[in-house]
């Protein structure tokens, strides 16, 4: 079964400055996207990143970016510039093709230090 | 366009007694997945909908069951609430349900069990 880790169960990161949380995954799968999600106090859950799994190049979106490293089966988010509504809890969350759900890591709370 | 919405944001329940969550969909999206999200188990795949037909279940009790409408608009009911039942019910919904889209969140129903 295709499983999600995220092995940083809190991070902290001074304000301005970059941070990068890590996300494993488990898969056998070719065909799948990537996806990190934040979900701040207020609990709605918003995109953050997403990635094809075909294509090479890694995912941009303002301040975030990832480092999708498909052979070893990584996928982590840098926030660059961080700033103190980036904090929030993030899932990494991946869906294959052949799958009947998305399966969603335990989540990294992020901190902001002013 | 509106977002994903649910209703109602909180309910508090006891033991034994059944209730029912809503959640309307963006506007034109035909899938409608439910999450249950937990301190222990974190975000678990409930169940999803598509066009008024239950498509895939994840591995949860009879109990749980759900619902959706030709507008979209789906409803989850947990029948006999048990204190475990108590979490944060998430749904999201997608144009069609498909692997590569994103999943847009609703706010959550925050459901406490006496």
């Amino acid at each position: 079964a295709q499983t999600v880790t995220q092995s940083q169960p809190e991070m902290s990161v001074q304000e301005a400055e970059t941070v990068t949380l890590s996300c494993t995954y488990d898969t056998s799968e070719s065909d799948y996207y990537l996806f990190w999600y934040k979900q701040p106090p207020s609990r709605q859950m918003i995109l953050v990143i997403r990635q094809e799994a075909y294509k090479q190049q890694n995912a941009t979106e303002n301040r975030f970016s990832v480092n999708f490293q498909k052979a070893a089966k990584s996928f982590s988010l840098k926030i660059s510039d961080s700033q103190l509504g980036d904090a929030a809890m993030y899932f990494c969350a991946y869906r294959s093709k052949g799958d009947n759900d998305m399966r969603f890591g335990a989540g990294t709370r992020l901190t902001v230090k002013p | 366009k509106a977002g994903v919405t649910q209703t109602p944001r909180y309910l508090i329940k006891t033991r034994g007694q059944q209730v029912t969550l809503s959640c309307s969909p963006i506007s034109g999206h035909r899938s409608v997945s439910w999450y249950q999200q937990t301190p222990g188990q974190g975000l678990q795949f409930l169940f999803e909908y598509f066009s008024e037909t239950q498509r895939n279940k994840g591995n949860f009790p009879g109990r749980f069951s759900g619902r959706q409408f030709s507008n979209s608009r789906s409803e989850m009911n947990v029948s006999t609430l048990e204190l475990g039942d108590s979490a944060l019910y998430l749904c999201a919904s997608t144009l069609d349900g498909r692997y590569q889209e994103t999943q847009y969140f609703g706010p959550g129903t925050r459901l406490l069990v006496l």
